[in-house]
């Protein structure tokens, strides 16, 4: 079954950028049904949509890290990506990657975020 | 932004218990409304879309129910795997949100 796996460092000095990775297998990245996402979680807080990215390249950012953020995609390794520059104490956190899925119901799309990666864990310190 | 809020923040219960959980949004967002299932040190998981669509695999104790702004996320005999946090989270209009959460625990 398709497994989301997101990788990169763990540890990121103030003022950097985060770069992280998610491997998706069991499946293709190029689904035409599906955005795929990144979603963060700062310790003992609640989820934070950071942006998502349609396999084709089109990107919606959270207009409050849009400055910010870049996702990309790479087709030809299933992979997607995530840079977020400037950080701070504030942008640690759990970082989640995820399929959003067109689900149908009546004839009508719902898009719900259906599967998840484990999560890695980003610390911004010196 | 459409914002989401969650009640209670937590609440204690027994196994067997029924529980109801409330989400409310800032503004009408149909049935574009997303509940989650969140344990420790895991991945939140999708229970329920579109308001009341039970995703696959999800027991059926889990319900949702709501439209417009106002939605309620219910447990019918709690269970021991089921104490967790629950998220709501709108899909209607970008950036999606999520609400603040509530923590079902053991009372």
């Amino acid at each position: 079954q398709l497994q989301l796996q997101e990788s990169g460092p763990g540890l990121v000095k103030p003022s950097e950028t985060l770069s992280l990775t998610c491997t998706v297998s069991g499946g293709s990245i190029s689904s035409s049904s599906y955005y795929w996402g990144w979603i963060r979680q700062p310790p003992g807080k609640g989820l934070e949509w950071i942006g998502s990215i349609y396999y084709s390249g089109s990107t919606y950012y959270n207009p409050s890290l849009k400055s910010r953020v870049t996702i990309s995609v790479d087709t030809s390794k299933n992979q997607f990506s995530l840079k977020l520059s400037s950080v701070t104490a504030a942008d640690t956190a759990v970082y989640y990657c995820a399929r959003f899925g067109g689900i149908a119901v009546a004839g009508i799309n719902y898009d719900a975020f259906d599967i998840w990666g484990q999560g890695t864990m980003v610390t911004v310190s010196s | 932004d459409i914002q989401m809020t969650q009640s209670p923040s937590s609440l204690s219960a027994s196994v067997g218990d029924r529980v109801t959980i409330t989400c409310r949004a800032s503004q009408s967002i149909s049935s574009y409304l997303n509940w989650y299932q969140q344990k420790p040190g895991k991945a939140p998981k999708l229970l329920i879309y579109a308001a009341s669509s039970l995703q696959s695999g999800v027991p059926s104790r889990f319900s949702g129910s709501g439209s417009g702004t106002d939605f309620t996320l219910t447990i019918s005999s709690l269970q021991p795997e089921d104490f967790a946090t629950y998220y709501c989270q709108q899909s209607y209009s970008t950036p999606c949100t999520f609400g603040p959460g509530t923590k079902v625990d053991i009372k």
